[in-house]
């Protein structure tokens, strides 16, 4: 268990809906970045949050936002859903910013998001 | 240009064989970490090692190891003795320490080990 809870698992919508995918990171980890990972593809960086600032954005569409709250969960909103958004989304936390490199990523489970 | 190159979409070895995935990294930061995460057909990300640049040593965690030639920009994992549970995605990742704390990572390779 790597102490990152994401919620829901899996999400089955329709297109042109809006979801919310949510994440709690590693007690004491401030940094929560969001990967999109796509059938049989890489993980592509979406955005970073660090104790509630946007740190970095990636690729991240226009139809998505992201926000990290003061208990540190953050959510990430997808809206005007298309086909192409069916992927595995995953959230993971890490240490401090800009200091411990030696840190790994810690991942939760995923949530996997169909739109049909 | 790509941060982490992953060469090798898919990779097959016999049981109980070593196999070398290759990674190779695009930085001009001395300062840098290097990950390689697996990801089994459930899904979730599992990390594996870990390797500093200013690490004077390859790093070794059990059956893996990370073959570090630093001049190169490579950081091959080495996975010794393969197993069946072996067969999942392969992630390499970096960090830089000048873009804070982001991972980038490369396309994977998929490894299947085979009886």
């Amino acid at each position: 268990d790597s102490g990152v809870t994401q919620t829901p698992k899996h999400l089955i919508t329709a297109t042109g809906q809006r979801v919310t995918l949510r994440c709690s990171p590693r007690s004491g980890d401030l940094s929560v970045y969001w990967y999109q990972q796509s059938l049989d593809q890489g993980l592509q960086f979406l955005i970073q949050y660090y104790n509630g600032e946007e740190r970095a954005k990636g690729n991240i569409l226009e139809r998505f936002s992201a926000q990290q709250f003061p208990d540190l969960h953050s959510e990430l909103n997808l809206s005007s859903l298309e086909l192409g958004d069916s992927a595995l989304y995953f959230c993971a936390s890490s240490d401090n910013y800009g200091t411990a490199l030696n840190t790994e990523a810690f991942f939760g489970q995923g949530t996997r998001l169909t739109v049909v | 240009a790509q941060k982490i190159t992953q060469t090798q979409p898919g990779m097959f070895v016999q049981e109980k064989e070593a196999v070398t995935l290759d990674c190779t990294y695009d930085t001009s930061d001395p300062s840098y970490g290097l990950f390689w995460y697996k990801q089994p057909s459930s899904g979730e990300m599992i990390f594996l090692i870990y390797q500093g640049s200013y690490d004077q040593q390859n790093a070794t965690e059990g059956r893996y190891s990370l073959n570090f030639q630093k001049a190169r920009k490579s950081a091959n994992l080495v996975i010794s003795a393969s197993q069946l549970g072996d067969s999942a995605m392969y992630f390499c990742a970096m960090r830089e320490r000048n873009t804070g704390n982001q991972f980038y990572f490369g396309t994977g390779t998929s490894l299947t080990v085979i009886p």
